[in-house]
């Protein structure tokens, strides 16, 4: 089993939409969560953490399901630069290694 | 502020010649990480540093080393390149404290040939 699984998509979504998406992490134990985006052959960006609460950032919601293991994001109101892969990261420890999972895609269609 | 920067933005190196990455972290972050992507796969964790040392390591073998300087920048060498070694390196920095949010650079693109 993956250390972080995502559905790799592709999400096609009308501009103006909502779309959301999970992911699922394996280690219990996990300490701290985060959401990127990368845009094609850049580097991944934060996007936001996420926390024990959910927390939200303008059009963005991020949730955390401790119980379940899972992770998922929203984004409200879809623009076409949303289009991106939106990657759940996941830190499994206090040791600086940060598992990646392999990414959602979203394409927003206008 | 300027973000974390790494050079050479691209670096082709044949089968067994040795490439060297620099890295140059966020002001005041003192940790440095190294990610490998390869085309189409997931961020591949291989080194952390921090204050100097080498804190954790990724399963790649010997052949992928690093440092990191007093000013807290970042080289990682990779020796007896071999064909597989041809992916985007990615190094991000962070406060100390590994659960701070990891601020990546672009990127240097090796291709080995």
């Amino acid at each position: 089993r993956k250390e972080v699984e995502q559905d790799p998509g592709p999400f096609n979504v009308p501009e103006g939409a909502t779309v959301a998406f999970n992911c699922t992490y394996s280690n219990s134990a996990s300490q701290s969560f985060f959401w990127y985006r990368q845009d094609c052959r850049k580097e991944p960006k934060l996007l936001m953490s996420v926390y024990s609460s959910g927390n939200e950032d303008g059009r963005f919601t991020a949730q955390l399901n401790r119980a379940s293991q899972y992770i998922s994001l929203l984004i409200r109101d879809s623009k076409l630069s949303d289009s991106a892969t939106y990657l759940c990261v996941v830190n499994p420890d206090s040791w600086g290694k940060l598992q990646f999972g392999a990414g959602t895609q979203v394409v927003v269609t206008p | 502020e300027a973000g974390v920067t790494q050079s050479p933005t691209h670096l082709i190196k044949t089968r067994g010649q040795q490439a060297t990455l620099r890295c140059s972290p966020i002001s005041g972050h003192t940790s440095v990480y190294w990610y490998q992507q390869a085309l189409g796969l997931g961020l591949q964790f291989l080194l952390w540093y921090d204050e100097g040392e080498e804190r954790n390591r990724g399963n790649f073998p010997p052949r992928f080393s690093g440092r990191q300087f007093p000013n807290y920048s970042s080289e990682l060498n990779v020796n007896a390149l071999e064909l597989e070694d041809s992916a985007l390196y990615l190094c991000a920095s962070s406060l100390y404290i590994s659960t701070y949010e990891q601020y990546f650079g672009p990127g240097t693109r090796l291709t080995v040939t």
